[in-house]
């Protein structure tokens, strides 16, 4: 069974860019989490969807992030414009019970 | 969970011997326990969880962790580490009714020394 992917990697961007981030779950899961881990920072939960609805927002930083789940599978995070504070490594977890799996996380660095 | 804390921000210790790692936490309702493990230039891993029963839970690896109710704590030990173990360790807790967002402590990196 494949695991969570995301994708890309690390991406590096100019301050006022737009970058998107995507995640792909494990078949099945209706639940997907984004997380974020600034540097020196402790993980913090951004936002949560069951199947294409969000359910939980509380944890998005402002209205220059914008996360989608086309129809219940992959989600994109979009950050525009990026400021120099959205640097650091967002995971996306899902999970169909209370156990969540990772993926490895986009490292973005914004300059 | 209101907060969760990792008192030790590195844990050096020579392989083969044996160590704990520490974990708190806040809340007023019941709560399910998560470790979760990342080796350098990997992702997060589950290494173990706490959702009910038993409270001492094996978890990959040779980890286990008690969960402790009344001291509110949930210590995540192995008995002889090796090399490979080398990584950054997070607890994190999820609150019942809640919609399982995971909040988690600042990690600790486990450093082997050979």
């Amino acid at each position: 069974e494949a695991g969570v992917t995301q994708f890309p990697s690390h991406s590096v961007i100019e301050k006022g860019q737009t970058v998107t981030l995507r995640c792909d779950p494990i078949s099945g899961h209706d639940n997907l989490y984004w997380y974020r881990r600034v540097m020196g920072k402790e993980i913090k939960f951004l936002l949560h969807f069951v199947k294409e609805s969000k359910q939980d927002e509380s944890g998005m930083p402002n209205n220059r992030f914008l996360a989608e789940r086309t129809g219940g599978t992959y989600s994109t995070l979009k950050v525009q414009p990026a400021e120099l504070e959205d640097s650091g490594v967002y995971f996306c977890a899902s999970s169909q019970m209370r156990a969540q799996y990772f993926g490895p996380g986009t490292r973005l660095t914004v300059l | 969970a209101q907060s969760v804390t990792q008192l030790d921000s590195q844990v050096p210790v020579f392989e083969e011997a044996p160590v704990e790692l520490r974990c708190n936490y806040s809340s007023s309702v019941s709560v399910y326990l998560f470790w979760y493990v990342q080796y350098p230039n990997q992702g997060l891993q589950l290494l173990l969880k706490y959702l009910s029963g038993s409270t001492l839970v094996k978890g990959i690896n040779g980890f286990e962790a008690e969960f402790n109710k009344s001291q509110t704590s949930f210590h995540l030990r192995k008995p002889s580490v090796h090399i490979s173990d080398t990584a950054e360790y997070f607890c994190a807790v999820s609150e019942s009714g809640s919609n399982y967002q995971l909040i988690w402590g600042a990690g600790t990196k486990l450093i082997i020394k050979p």
